[in-house]
């Protein structure tokens, strides 16, 4: 079965740019989720979707931050403009989303943002 | 929200057993305690997962005492390959608090 899939690996762009990811999670598993990772910390969640619904984007920027999960399957995070700090991996994991427990989420390897 | 402490680091030799605490004081009653592993470059992977008492799986086991204000991951007999950040997990998939912490970086010795 394939895992998390995530495009691209790295990404090098200069400030102000935009830029996006993308993740494809495994299929059948109806919750997304996004996630920063910063050197040597844990990953922090940015944003959780319940099938096409964003449940939980109480930590993402939205004011250069967004993401969509169209038709509740693939999911794309995009950053405009970017900016030095915003350097970092974006994971993006999946899970079948079973309500009244937690759910083991399955990662995928991170797309890792350099912002020059 | 279920915030947990765990050592920053520990080291160990191969073949060892190798206890990670992690103290989580505020668990709420309905929160369930999950431990994943990340190698660099990887995303986490899901290790082992418990409410109360103890989980075993072929990786681990999860000790959890009756007042559930800490737990301790049990890795048997370590190799060079466990090298890798342990992530002590308190919550509900559902609810506003998954929180992964800055983790505890393994090192196994030869």
């Amino acid at each position: 079965e394939a895992g998390v899939v995530q495009s691209p690996r790295y990404k090098i762009i200069e400030k102000k740019q935009p830029v996006a990811f993308w993740c494809n999670p495994i299929s059948g598993h109806n919750t997304l989720y996004w996630y920063l990772q910063n050197l040597g910390q844990g990953p922090e969640l940015l944003i959780r979707y319940e099938n096409e619904e964003a449940v939980d984007d109480s930590q993402l920027p939205k004011d250069r931050f967004s993401a969509e999960r169209l038709k509740g399957v693939d999911s794309t995070l995009k950053i405009q403009p970017a900016e030095l700090g915003d350097s970092a991996v974006y994971l993006c994991a999946s899970s079948l989303g079973t309500s009244g427990r937690v759910d083991e989420q399955f990662f995928g390897p991170g797309t890792r943002l350099t912002v020059l | 929200l279920a915030k947990t402490t765990q050592p920053i680091s520990m080291d160990s030799y191969e073949g060892q057993e190798v206890n990670i605490t992690c103290s989580h004081n505020n668990i709420a009653t309905n929160d369930y305690i999950t431990w994943y592993q990340q190698f660099p470059s990887q995303g986490p992977r899901f290790i082992i997962q418990g409410y109360k008492t103890k989980v075993t799986n072929e990786v681990a086991s999860l000790f959890i005492p009756a007042d559930r204000k800490s737990s301790t991951l049990s890795l048997p007999r370590v190799s060079l390959s466990d090298t890798a950040v342990y992530y002590c997990l308190v919550g509900l998939t559902g609810a506003n608090n998954l929180f992964f912490g800055t983790g505890t970086r393994l090192t196994v010795i030869p």
